[in-house]
């Protein structure tokens, strides 16, 4: 079993919905949670970064981190066909260990 | 983008060639780590390095080896390249306590 799960998709959303993607962990020691935005062709792009658990908005984005459950979302508002692409949510743990583990992620499409 | 630059962009080679892939970074930055991304297995880190000369092993270090003589610059070797070894790489920078900048990425492919 994955450290990090993720539903690899495809998801395809009409523009302007509420879109929900998510991950789930099995290692508690995991504190630090990130989101990145996967163009194709193109390398990660670091969207929203959250420490331990709670909210975190940043314009149409909001990440939620639940620790007691071991899962995170990413929550994208007002969604636009430029939204299209992967989205990766990766995490670490916080005893000075460089690797950061990912999960596989979800192929987003929104359609005008 | 970080300052980031990853050369080359696409690589085809044959195997059992060495191959070496290169990361350029502008800002100075201390921590410098190569990926690589595959279907189905995501993001997983090969090598990083913590500063110049100084280099440690990811969870898929096998075949793969790493230098850094110069801040700026992270190489990663391929000594004798195997299909399994076809990959997108990435290189990645550490900025703050935790938030890591991916390059453009090479391309490569090991017939």
């Amino acid at each position: 079993q994955k450290e990090v799960e993720q539903d690899p998709g495809p998801l395809s959303v009409p523009e302007g919905a509420i879109v929900s993607l998510n991950c789930t962990y099995s290692n508690s020691a995991f504190q630090y949670f990130m989101w990145y935005r996967q163009y194709s062709r193109k390398g990660p792009e670091l969207l929203m970064y959250t420490y331990s658990s709670g909210n975190k908005e940043d314009g149409r984005f909001t990440a939620q981190v639940d620790k007691s459950s071991k899962y995170i979302s990413l929550f994208i508002r007002d969604s636009q066909p430029s939204d299209s692409a992967t989205y990766l949510c990766a995490m670490r743990n916080n005893f000075g260990n460089e690797k950061l583990t990912f999960g596989t992620g979800t192929r987003l499409t929104i359609i005008p | 983008d970080a300052g980031i630059t990853q050369s080359p962009r696409h690589k085809v080679t044959e195997t059992g060639t060495p191959v070496t892939l290169r990361c350029h970074q502008t800002e100075n930055h201390r921590y410098m780590y190569w990926y690589r991304q595959d279907p189905g297995h995501g993001l997983r880190l090969i090598h990083y390095s913590y500063g110049v000369k100084d280099t440690d092993k990811g969870e898929v270090s096998d075949g793969y080896s790493v230098s850094r003589s110069k801040t700026e610059d992270f190489l990663l070797t391929l000594e004798s390249a195997t299909s399994s070894q076809t990959s997108v790489y990435f290189c990645a920078i550490r900025q703050g306590e935790n938030e890591q900048f991916f390059g453009p990425g090479t391309r490569l492919t090991v017939l």
